[in-house]
């Protein structure tokens, strides 16, 4: 079965400093992999996405992500946070074969001044 | 375009009722996937349909049900609500998998409370 785990509940980064959020996977073929954000009291927004290709993806907002599978990993990245980015985020997995997705249990990043 | 809409937002349910809650997919999309999001939980996945056909359901009773209808609507029900049924029911809509179509939009949830 197909799993997500995100190490970290709870994240805080001053504004303007670099961000990185961990999601490691387990799957045992080749993965659809995505992460989402959902601000307080919202639905989710797709953040970016991964299934083949280049394994750096450029998402929206400035955010990128590295799949790496040797590590079964793809933690995203933001070079600099702004106050606004303080939400929730989730990453999932999913395979091609049917569509079934499975979400991490989030991170909460707080953003201070 | 419209974004997925779900009806109601909130919602106030005594134990033993059920409750019907809907969702209005990005229209062309006929994929919508429902799923429980709690704090302690995160977000469970409760089922996918496809063309008014179920393709995949989570691990829940069966007091959790849903269907699809011909314009791509979907509905879920819960019957015999318990405390622990209290969460954000989400709707995430795609145009589906097969068509390479492989991101959700979700609707803003219905935030059901079981008293």
């Amino acid at each position: 079965a197909q799993s997500v785990t995100q190490p970290d509940i709870h994240i805080t980064v001053s504004e303007g400093a670099s961000l990185e959020l961990r999601c490691n996977y387990s799957y045992g073929a080749t993965p659809y992999l995505f992460w989402y954000v959902q601000s307080p009291g919202q639905g989710l927004q797709l953040l970016l996405k991964y299934f083949s290709g280049d394994t750096l993806v450029q998402g929206i907002k400035g955010f990128e992500a590295e799949f790496k599978r040797s590590q079964s990993s793809f933690n995203l990245r933001k070079p600099s946070v702004h106050w606004s980015d303080a939400a929730e985020y989730f990453c999932a997995v999913g395979s091609g074969g049917y569509q079934k997705v499975t979400f991490g249990i989030g991170t909460k990043l707080q953003v201070i001044p | 375009k419209a974004g997925v809409t779900q009806t109601p937002r909130y919602l106030i349910k005594t134990r033993g009722q059920q409750v019907t809650l809907s969702c209005s997919p990005i229209s062309g999309h006929r994929s919508v996937s429902w799923y429980q999001q709690t704090p302690g939980q995160g977000l469970q996945f409760l089922f996918e349909y496809f063309s008014e056909t179920q393709r995949n359901k989570g691990n829940f009773p069966g007091r959790f049900s849903g269907r699809q209808f011909s314009n791509s609507r979907s509905e879920m029900n819960v019957s015999t609500l318990e405390l622990g049924d209290s969460a954000l029911y989400l709707c995430a809509s795609s145009l589906g998998w097969d068509s390479g179509d492989y991101g959700y939009t979700f609707g803003s949830g219905t935030r059901l409370t079981v008293v």
